[in-house]
Protein backbone atom coordinates (compact mmCIF):
# COMPACT_ATOMS: atom_id res chain seq x y z
CA UNK A 1 0.00 0.00 0.00
CA UNK A 2 0.94 3.88 -0.15
CA UNK A 3 3.37 4.93 2.38
CA UNK A 4 4.23 8.35 3.18
CA UNK A 5 7.01 8.86 5.18
CA UNK A 6 7.54 12.01 7.58
CA UNK A 7 10.74 13.16 9.24
CA UNK A 8 12.27 13.79 11.96
CA UNK A 9 9.59 12.37 14.31
CA UNK A 10 10.20 14.17 16.88
CA UNK A 11 12.27 17.37 17.93
CA UNK A 12 13.28 19.76 20.42
CA UNK A 13 15.27 23.21 19.90
CA UNK A 14 15.15 26.32 21.72
CA UNK A 15 13.03 29.30 21.06
CA UNK A 16 14.20 31.06 17.76
CA UNK A 17 15.81 27.97 15.87
CA UNK A 18 14.11 27.28 12.38
CA UNK A 19 13.07 23.64 12.06
CA UNK A 20 12.56 21.73 8.79
CA UNK A 21 9.84 18.77 8.46
CA UNK A 22 10.11 16.64 5.56
CA UNK A 23 7.34 15.00 4.01
CA UNK A 24 7.88 11.71 1.29
CA UNK A 25 5.69 9.85 -0.73
CA UNK A 26 7.38 6.53 -1.26
CA UNK A 27 6.33 4.45 -3.60
CA UNK A 28 4.23 7.25 -5.73
CA UNK A 29 4.06 10.14 -6.81
CA UNK A 30 1.82 13.04 -5.29
CA UNK A 31 1.37 16.16 -6.69
CA UNK A 32 -0.93 17.31 -4.08
CA UNK A 33 0.32 17.15 0.31
CA UNK A 34 -1.29 18.39 2.83
CA UNK A 35 -0.12 19.82 6.16
CA UNK A 36 -2.12 19.47 9.58
CA UNK A 37 -1.82 20.20 12.76
CA UNK A 38 -3.00 18.62 15.76
CA UNK A 39 -2.71 19.61 19.24
CA UNK A 40 -3.78 17.32 22.07
CA UNK A 41 -6.86 15.71 21.96
CA UNK A 42 -7.89 17.28 19.48
CA UNK A 43 -8.95 17.24 15.50
CA UNK A 44 -6.14 17.52 12.61
CA UNK A 45 -6.87 21.32 11.35
CA UNK A 46 -5.54 21.86 7.63
CA UNK A 47 -2.83 24.33 7.89
CA UNK A 48 -2.04 24.22 3.74
CA UNK A 49 -2.16 22.53 0.85
CA UNK A 50 1.59 21.43 -1.14
CA UNK A 51 1.36 21.76 -4.76
CA UNK A 52 4.03 20.07 -6.90
CA UNK A 53 6.28 23.55 -8.88
CA UNK A 54 3.72 26.21 -7.68
CA UNK A 55 3.10 28.12 -4.07
CA UNK A 56 1.38 26.34 -1.62
CA UNK A 57 -2.33 27.40 -0.21
CA UNK A 58 -2.45 28.23 3.09
CA UNK A 59 -5.34 28.07 5.07
CA UNK A 60 -7.15 31.30 6.44
CA UNK A 61 -4.89 32.04 10.27
CA UNK A 62 -2.14 31.07 8.68
CA UNK A 63 1.09 32.79 8.46
CA UNK A 64 2.71 31.97 5.26
CA UNK A 65 5.75 32.96 6.54
CA UNK A 66 5.54 31.36 9.48
CA UNK A 67 5.16 28.28 8.16
CA UNK A 68 7.40 27.95 4.86
CA UNK A 69 6.57 25.13 2.68
CA UNK A 70 8.29 23.86 -0.38
CA UNK A 71 7.76 21.07 -2.73
CA UNK A 72 10.20 21.05 -5.00
CA UNK A 73 9.40 17.46 -6.42
CA UNK A 74 6.40 15.06 -7.05
CA UNK A 75 7.66 12.86 -4.03
CA UNK A 76 8.83 15.49 -1.15
CA UNK A 77 7.32 18.20 0.54
CA UNK A 78 8.84 19.78 3.27
CA UNK A 79 7.40 22.08 6.07
CA UNK A 80 9.64 25.28 7.60
CA UNK A 81 8.51 26.46 11.21
CA UNK A 82 10.43 29.43 11.44
CA UNK A 83 11.86 31.10 14.18
CA UNK A 84 9.84 28.88 16.38
CA UNK A 85 8.53 29.48 19.78
CA UNK A 86 6.93 27.58 22.48
CA UNK A 87 2.96 28.30 20.80
CA UNK A 88 4.00 26.82 17.80
CA UNK A 89 5.04 23.51 19.77
CA UNK A 90 2.21 20.92 18.40
CA UNK A 91 2.16 17.69 16.60
CA UNK A 92 2.58 17.69 12.53
CA UNK A 93 1.49 15.64 10.39
CA UNK A 94 1.52 15.69 6.44
CA UNK A 95 -0.40 13.56 4.17
CA UNK A 96 -0.38 13.02 0.65
CA UNK A 97 -2.97 12.34 -2.71
CA UNK A 98 -1.30 9.23 -4.99
CA UNK A 99 -1.98 10.30 -8.73
CA UNK A 100 -5.80 7.74 -8.70
CA UNK A 101 -6.95 11.01 -6.13
CA UNK A 102 -7.79 8.35 -3.13
CA UNK A 103 -8.05 8.98 -0.22
CA UNK A 104 -4.45 10.79 1.51
CA UNK A 105 -2.10 8.60 2.59
CA UNK A 106 -0.71 9.72 5.91
CA UNK A 107 2.45 10.12 7.26
CA UNK A 108 3.34 8.80 11.42
CA UNK A 109 3.60 12.72 12.15
CA UNK A 110 6.05 15.19 13.98
CA UNK A 111 5.87 15.95 17.55
CA UNK A 112 7.87 19.35 17.69
CA UNK A 113 8.25 20.88 21.30
CA UNK A 114 9.73 24.30 21.88
CA UNK A 115 11.90 25.24 24.38
CA UNK B 1 -20.95 27.42 7.73
CA UNK B 2 -20.55 23.31 7.05
CA UNK B 3 -19.01 21.61 10.40
CA UNK B 4 -18.52 17.37 10.89
CA UNK B 5 -19.07 16.68 14.23
CA UNK B 6 -19.52 13.51 16.66
CA UNK B 7 -22.34 12.77 18.95
CA UNK B 8 -19.86 11.16 21.37
CA UNK B 9 -16.03 12.23 22.29
CA UNK B 10 -15.89 9.08 24.30
CA UNK B 11 -16.83 5.57 23.90
CA UNK B 12 -15.93 2.63 25.84
CA UNK B 13 -16.20 -0.97 24.75
CA UNK B 14 -16.05 -4.80 26.36
CA UNK B 15 -13.54 -6.88 24.17
CA UNK B 16 -15.71 -8.90 21.95
CA UNK B 17 -18.46 -6.08 21.76
CA UNK B 18 -19.68 -4.24 18.78
CA UNK B 19 -18.88 -0.50 18.93
CA UNK B 20 -20.48 2.59 16.72
CA UNK B 21 -18.91 5.46 16.36
CA UNK B 22 -21.27 7.86 15.07
CA UNK B 23 -20.50 11.19 13.07
CA UNK B 24 -23.18 14.59 11.72
CA UNK B 25 -22.60 16.66 8.91
CA UNK B 26 -24.41 19.98 8.55
CA UNK B 27 -23.85 20.12 4.74
CA UNK B 28 -26.08 18.83 2.13
CA UNK B 29 -23.16 19.40 -0.50
CA UNK B 30 -20.96 16.37 1.11
CA UNK B 31 -20.64 13.64 -1.43
CA UNK B 32 -17.80 11.74 0.07
CA UNK B 33 -17.15 10.21 3.36
CA UNK B 34 -14.12 8.79 5.20
CA UNK B 35 -13.44 7.21 8.78
CA UNK B 36 -9.37 6.90 9.71
CA UNK B 37 -8.02 5.59 12.65
CA UNK B 38 -5.63 7.67 14.76
CA UNK B 39 -3.51 5.44 17.24
CA UNK B 40 -1.75 7.39 19.98
CA UNK B 41 1.68 9.12 18.08
CA UNK B 42 1.09 8.16 14.81
CA UNK B 43 -1.05 9.67 11.65
CA UNK B 44 -4.71 8.77 10.95
CA UNK B 45 -4.59 5.60 8.92
CA UNK B 46 -7.61 4.98 6.63
CA UNK B 47 -10.59 2.70 7.40
CA UNK B 48 -13.40 2.91 5.01
CA UNK B 49 -15.09 5.73 2.77
CA UNK B 50 -18.16 5.95 1.32
CA UNK B 51 -20.16 7.89 -1.27
CA UNK B 52 -23.32 9.70 -1.13
CA UNK B 53 -25.01 7.39 -3.85
CA UNK B 54 -24.34 4.83 -1.26
CA UNK B 55 -26.39 4.17 2.22
CA UNK B 56 -24.30 1.43 3.37
CA UNK B 57 -20.52 0.00 3.12
CA UNK B 58 -19.09 -3.23 4.41
CA UNK B 59 -15.25 -4.00 5.21
CA UNK B 60 -13.17 -6.12 7.73
CA UNK B 61 -15.52 -5.87 10.56
CA UNK B 62 -16.74 -2.21 9.77
CA UNK B 63 -19.70 -1.09 8.28
CA UNK B 64 -19.92 2.59 7.08
CA UNK B 65 -23.81 3.58 7.20
CA UNK B 66 -24.56 7.14 6.00
CA UNK B 67 -28.00 8.31 6.30
CA UNK B 68 -28.60 11.26 3.82
CA UNK B 69 -31.71 12.25 5.27
CA UNK B 70 -30.77 13.52 9.10
CA UNK B 71 -27.13 14.08 7.51
CA UNK B 72 -25.62 11.50 9.15
CA UNK B 73 -22.98 8.80 9.53
CA UNK B 74 -21.75 5.69 11.71
CA UNK B 75 -18.67 3.29 11.52
CA UNK B 76 -19.44 0.13 13.34
CA UNK B 77 -17.07 -2.16 14.49
CA UNK B 78 -18.09 -5.83 15.16
CA UNK B 79 -16.31 -7.88 17.92
CA UNK B 80 -14.41 -5.05 18.81
CA UNK B 81 -10.71 -5.91 19.94
CA UNK B 82 -8.10 -4.29 21.96
CA UNK B 83 -6.20 -3.20 19.25
CA UNK B 84 -9.32 -1.43 17.69
CA UNK B 85 -8.47 1.32 20.89
CA UNK B 86 -8.39 4.63 18.99
CA UNK B 87 -9.65 8.03 18.10
CA UNK B 88 -11.89 7.96 15.72
CA UNK B 89 -12.87 10.63 12.72
CA UNK B 90 -14.86 10.65 10.40
CA UNK B 91 -13.51 13.47 7.19
CA UNK B 92 -15.72 14.99 4.71
CA UNK B 93 -14.35 14.99 1.17
CA UNK B 94 -10.87 14.69 1.79
CA UNK B 95 -9.86 17.71 4.19
CA UNK B 96 -12.43 18.11 6.91
CA UNK B 97 -11.60 16.27 9.93
CA UNK B 98 -14.70 15.92 12.42
CA UNK B 99 -14.21 16.19 16.37
CA UNK B 100 -12.83 13.01 16.87
CA UNK B 101 -14.45 9.60 18.93
CA UNK B 102 -11.65 7.88 21.27
CA UNK B 103 -12.77 4.76 21.69
CA UNK B 104 -11.16 2.52 24.57
CA UNK B 105 -11.56 -1.33 24.52
CA UNK B 106 -11.44 -3.23 27.96
CA UNK B 107 -10.43 -6.82 28.23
Amino acid sequence: GAVVSQHPSWVICKSGTSVKIECRSLDFQATTMFWYRQFPKQSLMLMATSNEGSKATYEQGVEKDKFLINHASLTLSTLTVTSAHPEDSSFYICSALDPDNQPQHFGDGTRLSIL
Amino acid sequence: GESVGLHLPTLSVQEGDNSIINCAYSNSASDYFIWYKQESGKGPQFIIDIRSNMDKRQGQRVTVLLNKTVKHLSLQIAATQPGDSAVYFCVRGKLIFGQGTELSVKP
